[in-house]
């Protein structure tokens, strides 16, 4: 079936660096994908996300790239702060149908102080 | 706008009890969906629908029924708790023409 893998599974970077997270999808359909934070005990929320017709999105400190040929996809934040620290998902979906989302793993970013 | 809302919080349960999870959104969407988080797994898709009186097998369906009555609510059902069912649920709407999923805050459940 269809997986989303994601990279690294925890990251830990010093406030004012940068910090990047890399997913690989299986389904050539996908053409949605976005990125949720999730803070301690809240749910998912959506971030950025970027469809199969763009290469980049960008949104003050966070951009998203997506290489099609390739099915891999990064979430880039610069200037970390501390209120960054949190678990990242990535996901990839096609935009018909169910609209179902696969999910990557997760990432622990830690933005150190 | 209250978004999507789930009840209860936190629940345990011991092995064999049933309990239902409800999901209620009042944003009109016609998609919603069930999920349960488990560490190192991400979020894995149990059941979904797509409109009211409609409802569909996700990645994980085993163990639950769900029901859409209403529009606004979807409700996860457990007949027979196991402690393999052990995990956050997620519950997640969006409307349709639309890609966001707008999720609902979880519920943590404990089966004994």
């Amino acid at each position: 079936g269809e997986n989303v893998e994601q990279h690294p599974s925890t990251l830990s970077v010093q406030e004012g660096d940068s910090a990047v997270i890399k997913c690989t999808y299986s389904d050539s359909a996908s053409n949605y994908f976005p990125w949720y934070k999730q803070e301690l005990g809240k749910g998912p929320q959506l971030i950025i996300d970027i469809r199969s017709n763009v290469g980049e999105k960008k949104d003050q400190r966070i951009a998203v790239t997506l290489n099609k040929t390739a099915k891999h996809f990064s979430l880039h934040i610069t200037e970390t702060q501390p209120e960054d620290s949190a678990v990242y998902f990535c996901a990839a979906s096609r935009t018909s149908g169910t609209y179902k989302y696969i999910f990557g793993t997760g990432t622990r970013l830690k933005v150190l102080a | 706008n209250a978004g999507v809302t789930q009840t209860p919080k936190f629940r345990v349960l011991k092995t064999g009890q049933s309990m239902t999870l409800l999901c209620a959104q009042d944003m009109n969407h016609e998609y919603m969906y069930w999920y349960r988080q488990d560490p190192g797994m991400g979020l894995r898709l149990i059941h979904y629908s797509v409109g009211e009186g409609t409802t569909a097998k996700g990645e994980v369906p085993d163990g639950y029924n769900v029901s859409r009555l209403k529009k606004q609510n979807f409700l996860l059902g457990l007949e027979s708790a196991a402690p393999s069912q052990t995990s956050v649920y997620f519950c997640a709407s969006k409307m349709a023409g639309n890609n966001e999923q707008f999720f609902g805050p979880g519920t943590r459940l404990t089966v004994l």
